[in-house]
């Protein structure tokens, strides 16, 4: 079963403009972490957020955490068309096992 | 790149046979987690291997089992394959809880 559901399925903008991903969990976490997945390969991390904390930032990519509401966004700033990937949020739900969400699909046009 | 591999990147096999997977582990990691992506889905967890032992398993049958190696490399066997087994099979190892490092799959396809 999948612990995360993120919002939009597919997301279409133009280089330069912001991109912004929901992700909503359904029991209390330790933390949160974003991947990026390329054409159904192998994921890669972006950025770990932990429970108490409420906005992380690294580089053109911005992460909040709302542990009231469940729910986390990722913002990705001045897109470019190499951010054209799937992108998963995944929970611990206070476990050390990593249980993924069902993905946004970003396609950037240049 | 991750440090980790999986091999073979692809594989064809038809109902009813059996099959392993393997997976390299980013050195000096000891813990390994498989999952299995169907296609347009997000990763299914399956099952995590710490120090040789099982620590926690998916909701998938005991078809699918696996072994953990004094190296902490990795196999994921699955046996009497199923039409729906088809899928990427993805390996990750990791130190400690946290970040996942993955390999880039392997593609199974069941005819």
């Amino acid at each position: 079963s999948q612990q995360g559901e993120e919002d939009p399925q597919a997301l279409s903008i133009q280089e330069g403009e912001n991109a912004t991903m929901n992700c909503s969990y359904k029991t209390s976490i330790n933390n949160l972490q974003w991947y990026r997945q390329n054409s159904g390969r192998g994921l890669v991390h972006l950025i770990l957020i932990r429970s108490n904390e409420r906005e992380k930032h690294s580089g053109r990519l911005r992460v909040t955490l709302d542990t009231s509401k469940k729910s986390s966004s990722l913002l990705i700033t001045a897109s470019r068309a190499a951010d054209t990937a799937s992108y998963f949020c995944a929970t611990d739900a206070n476990t050390d096992k990593l249980i993924f969400g069902t993905g946004t699909r970003l396609q950037v046009f240049p | 790149e991750t440090g980790v591999t999986q091999s073979p990147t692809h594989l064809i096999k038809t109902r009813g046979q059996q099959v392993t997977l393997r997976c390299s582990s980013q050195s000096g990691h000891n813990t390994v987690s498989w999952y299995q992506q169907a296609l347009g889905q997000g990763p299914q967890f399956i099952f995590q291997y710490y120090r040789e032992e099982e620590n926690g398993r998916g909701n998938f049958p005991p078809r699918f089992s696996g072994l953990q190696f004094p190296n902490y490399s990795s196999e994921l066997n699955v046996n009497a394959l199923e039409l729906d087994d088809s899928a990427l099979y993805l390996c990750a190892s990791s130190l400690e809880v946290g970040k996942l490092f993955f390999g880039s799959g392997t593609q199974l396809s069941v005819l």
